[in-house]
């Protein structure tokens, strides 16, 4: 069963703007991941938030997670066409080795 | 290698025959994950390996599915009497210790399964 849920489902931008999706999780959390997959690929790991810290930064990436909320945001900022690819949340689920994921935002950065 | 390597890249099989799908992790991570991705779906876990263990194979669907990792690095995900339902992506990650909870996840390409 999945326990995040992307929002939006796809979303589609010119380049240069920022790009920024949401995910929501269910249960309690150590840590929520975010990753990128381009189509037909393997996922990469973007960035990794602790359950103990409010945001994030990693390059372009920004990422913030409010657990009384049970929600993360990533944003990107400055998009590049090569952003394009659908991301997704993780979510540790609190006490076993299974990530469980949403089923992604699927970005797309028009040049 | 320098990342995880799965092998094959793309699988057609018949309903009923036998599958096999190899893992080569990162040289050196202790932990291996088999996740199995439908289309337009997030990864659903299959099985996690700690070593030559199976440390949790809740996630397998059912007795055909079964994983061996028996020298602690390459890993088969082995699928008896396949079944259409069973086409999907399967992907491989693995990390540096494992354990709880959870960290960064090294994926490889997936295997493409298609049961005709």
């Amino acid at each position: 069963s999945q326990q995040g849920e992307e929002d939006p489902q796809a979303l589609s931008i010119q380049e240069g703007e920022n790009a920024t999706m949401n995910c929501s999780y269910k249960t309690s959390i150590n840590n929520l991941q975010w990753y990128r997959q381009n189509s037909g690929r393997g996922l990469v790991h973007l960035i990794l938030i602790r359950s103990n810290e409010r945001e994030k930064h990693s390059g372009r990436l920004r990422v913030t997670l409010d657990t009384s909320k049970k929600s993360s945001s990533l944003l990107i900022t400055a998009s590049r066409a090569a952003d394009t690819a659908s991301y997704f949340c993780a979510t540790d689920g609190g006490s076993n080795y299974q990530l469980i994921w949403g089923a992604g935002t699927k970005l797309i950065i028009k040049p | 290698g320098a990342g995880v390597s799965q092998t094959p890249s793309n699988k057609v099989t018949e309903k009923g025959k036998y599958v096999e799908l190899r893992c080569d992790p990162i040289s050196g991570h202790t932990a291996l994950y088999w996740y199995r991705q439908s289309l337009g779906q997030g990864p659903e876990f299959l099985i996690y390996f700690q070593g030559t263990g199976a440390a949790d194979d809740s996630g397998l669907p059912n007795d055909r599915f079964f994983a061996v990792r028996p020298e602690g690095s390459v890993s088969t995900l082995k699928i008896q009497r396949t079944e259409r339902g069973d086409s999907a992506v399967y992907l491989c990650a693995s990390s540096l210790r494992g354990g709880t909870p959870t960290g960064e996840l090294f994926f490889g390409e997936g295997s493409r399964l298609t049961v005709l």
